[in-house]
C-alpha cells in the first residue's frame, strides 16, 4: 500500500488559519469515511485530533477541523498558536482491511 | 486513565527477530483492538499492524507481513510484536497504540526506540 500524500511543510503566523491536505484513492480516502489526523511533537506520543473525517474528540480544541471531498482530506487549524507548532500525519482505513498514513506535515508557526 | 508502555531490547542484530511488548493499563485487552505503528528517523509513521482479542484475529501492512506476527496475552493483558529478519531499514521508534473504529487510535505509548546494528 503506498502511504497518502501530504505536503510536506506549511507555515502561518500566530491567529492566521491553514490547511493541511491528505490525498489517497479510491481504496482508501475516497471509499470511506475513517480518515484521522494527528498531532505529533517529537519526543512525544502522537495525539489524535480530528477522526471519521471531521469529529473531534473531547479535549481538542474546535480550532482543529476536518473535511473530505473525493479521495483529499483536509485539516484546517484557525487562529494559529505557537504550540500548534508540530508535525501532523493523517490515516486512512484501506479496503484491505489496512490502515495507511501520510507522509507528514511539518507545521511552522512564524 | 488508560496507559500504553512498550517495552524490549533496544538494540537487536541483522537477521534476528525484534520482540517487543505493550503493557496496558486502565483497559482491558479484551477489548478495541491493539496496534503497533513505527517511526524511522526523519521520516513518517508506518502502521505495522494491529490485533484483536477476539478470534485473536490480526492484520498487518503488506509490506511487512511476510515477518510479521501479532499476539495478545489477556493474563497480563499484553500484546506484543515479532519483526524477523530485522535489518537496518527496521531501526525505528516503535509505538504501541489502542485503535478504535477503523483508523483511530486514541492512546498511544510514548515509543520505544529500537536499532538494528550489528
Amino acid at each position: 500500500q503506498s502511504a497518502l500524500t501530504q505536503s510536506a511543510s506549511v507555515s502561518g503566523s500566530p491567529g492566521q488559519s491553514i490547511t493541511i491536505s491528505c490525498t489517497g484513492t479510491s481504496s482508501d480516502v475516497g471509499h470511506y469515511n475513517y480518515v484521522s489526523w494527528y498531532q505529533h511533537h517529537p519526543g512525544k506520543a502522537p495525539k489524535v485530533m480530528i477522526y471519521d473525517v471531521s469529529n473531534r474528540p473531547s479535549g481538542v480544541s474546535n480550532r482543529f477541523s476536518g473535511s473530505k471531498s473525493g479521495n483529499t482530506a483536509s485539516l484546517t487549524i484557525s487562529g494559529l498558536q505557537a504550540e500548534d507548532e508540530a508535525d501532523y500525519y493523517c490515516s486512512s482505513y484501506t479496503n484491505s482491511t489496512t490502515v495507511v498514513f501520510g507522509g507528514g506535515t511539518k507545521l511552522t508557526v512564524l | 486513565q488508560v496507559q500504553l508502555h512498550e517495552s524490549g531490547p533496544g538494540l537487536v542484530k541483522p537477521s534476528e527477530t525484534l520482540s517487543l511488548t505493550c503493557t496496558v493499563s486502565g483497559d482491558s485487552i479484551s477489548t478495541h483492538f491493539w496496534s503497533w505503528i513505527r517511526q524511522p528517523a526523519g521520516k513518517g509513521l508506518e502502521w505495522i499492524g494491529r490485533v484483536y482479542n477476539i478470534g485473536r484475529s490480526t492484520n498487518y501492512n503488506p509490506s511487512l507481513k511476510s515477518r510479521v506476527t501479532m499476539s495478545i496475552d489477556t493474563s497480563k493483558n499484553q500484546f506484543s510484536l515479532n519483526l524477523s529478519s530485522v535489518t537496518a531499514a527496521d531501526t525505528a521508534v516503535y509505538f504501541c497504540a489502542r485503535g478504535r473504529g477503523s483508523s483511530l487510535f486514541d492512546y498511544w505509548g510514548q515509543g520505544t526506540l529500537v536499532t538494528v546494528s550489528s
